[in-house]
């Protein structure tokens, strides 16, 4: 079965470095999402993005954020300067139409 | 605005017990309800889906529109049944396209 691959699986960053986390969707998919929890909070929506563009995005995805697909395979999360609260679980996730997400196993990104 | 609410986080039964995880929704429009599960360590996983009315791993579920809600049943729990649960939503139109609101999640132990 097709899975949505996330490297790496654990980062540890220094607060204020910038980090990029990576994404290999299915490869017939069309939209594609970023995710966060925080521990021990709920799953949180971050960004959703279609046709080489973000159709929608959180409160949660300030400028520090950004998100690219620059190569027809990879989707990219970019934080520019971490904080210690972006300290999360960041899990990937692509659909082809509009039901049936597939995740990816996520990263857990550590700011220290 | 959408919200999903599990009251429970956390949710303990004998193996062979019947077992209900509750889920309510607040959605203007009509919602298309999921339930994502989590096995330990490894990634969101969906069980189910409101418009596929499927039974998975012995799980039902149905949409209440009266009470808004969509509780997770099985009527004999097995210990791999053990793990995270995620009841969530996703709009119908417009910004919310695609977009998944997620419950706080909702434990469940199975005991031998």
């Amino acid at each position: 079965e097709p899975e949505v691959t996330q490297t790496p699986s654990h980062q540890v960053t220094q607060m204020g470095q910038e980090v990029i986390l990576r994404c290999v969707p299915i490869s017939n998919h069309l939209y594609f999402y970023w995710y966060r929890q925080i521990l021990g909070q709920k799953v949180e929506f971050l960004v959703s993005f279609y046709n080489n563009e973000i159709s929608e995005k959180s409160e949660i995805f300030d400028d520090q954020f950004s998100v690219e697909r620059p190569d027809g395979s990879n989707f990219t999360l970019k934080i520019r300067s971490t904080k210690l609260e972006d300290s999360a679980m960041y899990f990937c996730a692509s659909t082809q139409g509009y039901y049936g997400y597939t995740f990816g196993s996520g990263t857990r990104l550590t700011v220290v | 605005a959408q919200r999903v609410t599990q009251p429970e986080k956390l949710l303990s039964v004998f193996k062979g017990a019947p077992v209900e995880l509750k889920c309510n929704y607040s959605y203007s429009g009509s919602p298309e309800l999921f339930w994502y599960v989590q096995y330990s360590r490894q990634r969101l996983q969906l069980l189910l889906r409101h418009i596929s009315r499927e039974s998975i791993k012995g799980f039902t579920a149905d949409l209440n529109k009266g009470e808004t809600s969509f509780h997770l049943k099985k009527p004999f729990a097995q210990e791999e049944d053990s793990a995270m649960y995620y009841c969530a939503l996703s709009g119908t139109g417009g910004t919310s396209y695609g977009k998944l609101t997620f419950g706080q999640g909702t434990i469940l132990t199975v005991h031998p």
